[in-house]
């Protein structure tokens, strides 16, 4: 069956304290894995999308890593603005629809 | 350039109820996706449209339907609420990027409450 488990469900940090959150997938014929960040009560919004192993893409304090197995969210020094839950996503269904992780919920105490 | 909005915000009905929520896609996407996100829980994928036909549906019961607009804005109409049709329902917007998985732009949402 194909699944997304992201780990862990919440972890707390330090402002400045960097930590990597991560994504498992089981899903055969990957076409690409997607991480999106999402504020309470609000829609997702899209960080990245990464297509092959090795590939890594960064933006600001966030980098984020793709293997054969797992992704991973690097963050940097976070600030508190960093605080949201972290959802990472693959596409099934000829790339229609999208099946998210449960998310990890970072909370970055200043 | 216009992102995907979502009407109404916040939403609140009595259980055998029919509800429906709006959606209208970002700028130049012309395909709609669905998502049921209840508290706590990744996102479910209810159903896609393209140029206005049904293209993938998740598991969803048929009291879930929708429709999509030649202007590419989309309905989600639920019948016979249930309480656990309470949930955040998520409206996304994508374009066909010519070979590549379509990147999903979402909406606020619409806060639905079935008392």
């Amino acid at each position: 069956e194909d699944q997304v488990t992201q780990s862990p469900e919440a972890l707390r940090l330090q402002e400045g304290e960097s930590s990597s959150l991560n994504c498992s997938y089981t899903v055969s014929g990957l076409r690409g894995l997607f991480w999106y960040r999402q504020d309470p009560g609000k829609g997702p919004e899209f960080l990245f999308t990464l297509y092959s192993a090795g590939e890594e893409k960064e933006k600001e304090r966030l980098k984020a890593t793709l293997t054969k197995k797992e992704s991973f969210l690097h963050i940097t020094a976070p600030k508190p603005e960093d605080s949201a839950t972290y959802l990472c996503a693959v596409p099934l269904q000829g790339a229609q629809k999208l099946v998210f992780g449960q998310g990890t919920r970072l909370t970055i105490n200043p | 350039e216009t992102g995907v909005t979502q009407s109404p915000t916040h939403l609140i009905k009595t259980r055998g109820q029919q509800v429906t929520l709006r959606c209208s896609s970002q700028s130049g996407h012309n395909t709609v996706s669905w998502y049921q996100q209840a508290l706590g829980q990744g996102p479910q994928f209810i159903f896609q449209y393209y140029r206005e036909e049904e293209n993938g549906r998740g598991n969803f019961p048929p009291r879930f339907s929708g429709l999509q607009f030649p202007n590419y804005s989309s309905e989600l109409n639920v019948n016979a609420l249930e309480l656990d049709d309470s949930a955040l329902y998520l409206c996304a917007s994508s374009s066909p990027s010519g070979g590549l998985t379509d990147t999903q732009y979402f909406g606020p949402g619409t806060r639905l409450t079935v008392l």
